[in-house]
């Protein structure tokens, strides 16, 4: 079947903008995952639905990120007032069981 | 407090030449242990897991790994490295059952002719 897909692919914004980015997990997974990959570094940890709430939040850097799944499949990553900083790719994951699968991530460049 | 610790940023290997990848975790438990795959562009793909049981798993493309308790290790093998090859590994343990993971820093593999 279909893997995680992720929209867009690239998003270029401008400082101070408001970005959504996309998440599609597989059918059927309950659980849905989102981290941040800097350049050069492991993916890092934002947030985790299971279901349609959010169980755990922990790595959302601070409130201008925010993160919702309506209907406990697709999920919208939404960043407030963007910042340079913020530029990074967002990969997005989905499970059934203990093992995520990723999608290609949303290249997202602050200017 | 869980980790993951990659001690290699960039290893070059030749083709046909055998690989190593360490990896060291710190964790409460016995972990669940992942290695993923990220090719230039691409998303993370797992190569293998381990839960529990043989300490030493198979996964996709050849590759192998094996748990050792003893030095809270999980290394990834190839026995014959391919051009393919070349891409960036990461290792993971979860933050805790079955949640997030935590990733090491990854190792950057460059196969050479």
């Amino acid at each position: 079947g279909a893997g995680v897909s992720q929209t867009p692919s690239n998003k270029v914004t401008e400082k101070g903008k408001y970005v959504e980015l996309r998440c599609d997990p597989i059918s059927g997974h309950t659980a849905l995952y989102w981290y941040r990959q800097s350049l050069g570094q492991g993916p890092e940890f934002l947030i985790y639905f299971q279901g349609t709430g959010a169980a755990d939040d922990s790595g959302l850097p601070n409130d201008r990120f925010f993160a919702v799944r309506p209907e406990g499949s697709v999920s919208t990553l939404k960043i407030q007032r963007t910042e340079r900083g913020d530029s990074a790719v967002y990969l997005c994951a989905s499970s059934l069981g203990n093992t995520q699968y990723f999608g290609p991530g949303t290249r997202l460049t602050v200017l | 407090a869980q980790s993951v610790t990659q001690p290699d940023i960039h290893i070059t290997v030749s083709e046909g030449a055998s690989l190593e990848l360490r990896c060291n975790y710190s964790y409460g438990a016995t972990p669940y242990l992942f290695w993923y795959v990220q090719s230039p562009g691409q998303g993370l793909q797992l190569l293998l897991k381990y839960f529990s049981g043989d300490t030493l798993v198979q996964g996709i493309k050849g590759f192998e790994a094996e748990f050792k308790r003893s030095q809270s290790s999980f290394n990834l093998r190839k026995p014959s490295v391919h051009w393919s090859d070349a891409a960036e590994y990461f290792c993971a343990v979860p933050r805790q059952a079955g949640t997030a993971l935590i990733f090491g820093k990854g190792t950057t593999l460059s196969v050479s002719s």
